[in-house]
């Protein structure tokens, strides 16, 4: 099956910098979604992006689906960005999404 | 407000006994899906389900069963099977496969 990396697995920030995640899946992906797990364990979808860019507020993100990657940037980071961020790509030909272990954020204030 | 609602949000069960975590969404979506997260790792997919009366086996679905009688409820059982239980239950949703999730807040199920 399709294999799902995330690095860096963990990062601390001084509030008010900016990052950068990555995930880089083994194959062909129908869809890519990234997630925010907070400390309390609820996921937010971010972003649905099988290809392209994206930008919402402070988050932006970029898949380049033929070269099997996608970077979330986070700008101006802010405490409340700590948390873990989920990479997710759907298996081409099912409704299958498969997550990467994640990036584990903490900012500091 | 549309979302998706799980019930409890902490179970404990014992050795031996079946228990069913509850998922309802008010969102009108067609997808439905069952998580398994263990402490400092991804999620993992039990079971999911494309339409009404209709659901397929994820990656993990020994020890697990499922229902989908309505659009908006999918229960998850956990059955003695489960060898270990323990973990974090995150049921999901979609508009279909094209579009992204809604998770619900999850289920902390400890085995006692």
């Amino acid at each position: 099956g399709i294999q799902v990396e995330q690095s860096p697995p963990d990062l601390i920030l001084q509030e008010g910098a900016n990052s950068t995640l990555r995930c880089n899946f083994s194959d062909s992906v129908n869809n890519l979604q990234w997630f925010h797990q907070n400390p309390w364990g609820q996921l937010i979808n971010l972003f649905y992006i099988p290809s392209g860019t994206k930008q919402n507020g402070r988050l932006s993100a970029t898949t380049v689906a033929t070269e099997r990657y996608s970077l979330l940037y986070i700008s101006s980071s802010q405490t409340t960005d700590s948390g873990v961020y989920f990479c997710a790509v759907q298996e081409a030909g099912t409704y299958k999404y498969i997550f990467g272990t994640g990036t584990r954020l903490k900012v500091l204030a | 407000d549309g979302g998706i609602t799980q019930s409890p949000k902490y179970l404990f069960r014992k050795e031996g006994q079946n228990v069913t975590l509850s998922c309802e969404q008010n969102l009108n979506h067609d997808a439905m899906y069952w998580y398994r997260q263990d402490p400092g790792q991804g999620l993992r997919l039990i079971y999911y389900s494309q339409i009404v009366n209709d659901f397929q086996k994820g990656d993990i679905a020994e020890g697990y069963s499922v229902s989908r009688e309505k659009k908006e409820s999918f229960p998850l059982t956990v059955t003695s099977a489960q060898k270990n239980p323990t973990a974090f239950y995150l049921c999901a949703s979609s508009e279909g496969n094209t579009y992204g999730y809604t998770f619900g807040s999850g289920t902390r199920l400890t085995v006692v």
